[in-house]
């Protein structure tokens, strides 16, 4: 078992629409998790942090865990053609933080449509 | 305020043969990771950089060994290429401290022909 499963896409959506990345995990120990944004041929860019359960809120973006089912989700509200990229999930070996030692999923290949 | 810089951008090279990619963490940042992403894959982890010690490693062969500057910079080798290094190399850098976020850098586009 992979220890961060995501799908890969692709997954197309209207302009405005709400969209749902998800990803699961397969250790309990791991504490923090990321989602990274990344545009074609660039590196990722970081969009939201979060520790341990419960919800972030930044803008249109919205970050959940759910440590109990190990699942992870980044939720764009109003999104726009702009958000259109790869969004990666991640999250750290390092139980205790420190960002390095990060395992990532696959990404999944957004396109929101004009 | 320079984030993480890496060079270079795009580099060719032959089977068999050995590369140098170089990194420049985001000021004020005293750890490097390297990691590696394959096409249509998310990065994997190749190894970290603190106080010019490797203190963590992927799995990833003897072929693959890095370097930390006194600057902080750092330097990633590949030696004997393979078809299969061909991949995007990413440098993220970070502070050595709880909770501090990893900001990468471009990438440096390898392919092996």
């Amino acid at each position: 078992q992979k220890e961060v499963e995501q799908d890969p896409g692709p997954l197309s959506v209207p302009e405005g629409a709400i969209v749902s990345l998800n990803c699961t995990y397969s250790n309990s120990a791991f504490q923090y998790f990321m989602w990274y944004r990344q545009y074609s041929r660039k590196g990722p860019e970081l969009l939201m942090y979060t520790y341990s359960s419960g919800n972030k809120e930044d803008g249109r973006f919205t970050a959940q865990v759910d440590k109990s089912s190990k699942y992870i989700s980044l939720f764009i509200r109003d999104s726009q053609p702009s958000d259109s990229a790869t969004y990666l999930c991640a999250t750290s070996r390092n139980y205790g933080g420190s960002q390095g030692n990060l395992i990532f999923g696959k990404g999944t290949k957004l396109s929101v449509k004009p | 305020d320079a984030g993480v810089t890496q060079s270079p951008t795009h580099l060719i090279k032959t089977r068999g043969q050995q590369v140098t990619l170089r990194c420049s963490p985001k000021s004020g940042h005293d750890t490097v990771s390297w990691y590696q992403q394959a096409l249509g894959q998310g990065p994997q982890f190749i190894f970290q950089y603190y106080e010019e010690e490797e203190r963590q490693r992927g799995n990833f062969p003897d072929r693959f060994s890095g370097h930390q500057f006194p600057n902080y910079s750092s330097e990633l080798n590949v030696n004997a290429l393979l078809l299969g290094d061909s991949a995007l190399y990413l440098c993220a850098s970070s502070l050595e401290r709880v909770n501090t976020e990893a900001f990468f850098g471009q990438g440096t586009r390898l392919t092996v022909v």
